[in-house]
């Protein structure tokens, strides 16, 4: 069953604590992107990657990091940096082969600061 | 940059009438406008995609159309059903100066079916 996955449903984040948010794919996708949705708000990218090793910020990076060691894989870090991190986050991923291309997204992460 | 501005925010119909939802956008070198379904705690899921080089296309009860001069792209859902509540997404891409492509969204739309 190819698709996205991302864990954990929900987190839990403490003052000053920095936490790892998963994205998984098994699409053999080279690109992929992690957004920010606010309530009523639209999705705002955070990082995107167009192969392995390499990775871009996007319109709100502050506060967050990723990686990407594998290609399936681009884990996003939410540091104590970000001052307002309760949010949900969707990770996406496409072929990456052009511009003009489907964004498939997985199922979300809500992170709550307690 | 690109910005795109979606409306209304909120929209009620009812179920069997006709749903219609307008974004527009201001990247003239814009050319790829999916539209997102997002139902509540889930992640979206594109449900129509339209690219420049055609003015409409359509999908059973679903129809994007899109207008270059203008700068502005719709979704029209006819003969709506309850299980079309939802929030919607319009999103822009233009061709990157470099990296992957980016995707604008659009504030989203809040969908209600009533019986």
């Amino acid at each position: 069953d190819g698709g996205i996955t991302q864990s954990p449903k929900y987190l839990f984040r403490k003052e000053g604590q920095n936490v790892t948010l998963s994205c998984e794919q098994n699409l053999n996708h080279d690109a992929m992107y992690w957004y920010r949705q606010d309530p009523g708000q639209g999705l705002r990218l955070i990082y995107y990657s167009q192969i392995v090793n390499d990775f871009q910020k996007g319109d709100i990076a502050e506060g967050y990091s990723v990686s990407r060691e594998k290609k399936e894989s681009f884990p996003l870090t939410v540091t104590s940096a970000q001052k307002n991190p309760t949010a949900f986050y969707l990770c996406a991923s496409s072929t990456g082969q052009t511009y003009q291309e489907t964004q498939y997204f997985g199922p979300g992460t809500r992170l709550l600061v307690l | 940059g690109e910005n795109v501005e979606q409306h209304p925010s909120t929209l009620s119909v009812q179920e069997g009438d006709s749903a219609v939802i307008k974004c527009t956008y201001s990247d003239s070198a814009s050319n790829y406008f999916p539209w997102y379904k997002q139902e509540l705690g889930k992640g979206p899921q594109l449900i129509i995609d339209i690219r420049s080089n055609v003015g409409e296309k359509k999908d059973q009860r679903i129809a994007v159309t899109l207008n270059k001069t203008a700068k502005h792209f719709s979704l029209h859902i006819t003969e709506t059903q309850p299980e079309d509540s939802a929030v919607y997404f319009c999103a822009a891409s233009s061709p990157p100066v470099q990296g992957a492509q980016k995707l604008v969204f659009g504030q989203g739309t809040r969908l209600t079916i009533n019986p």
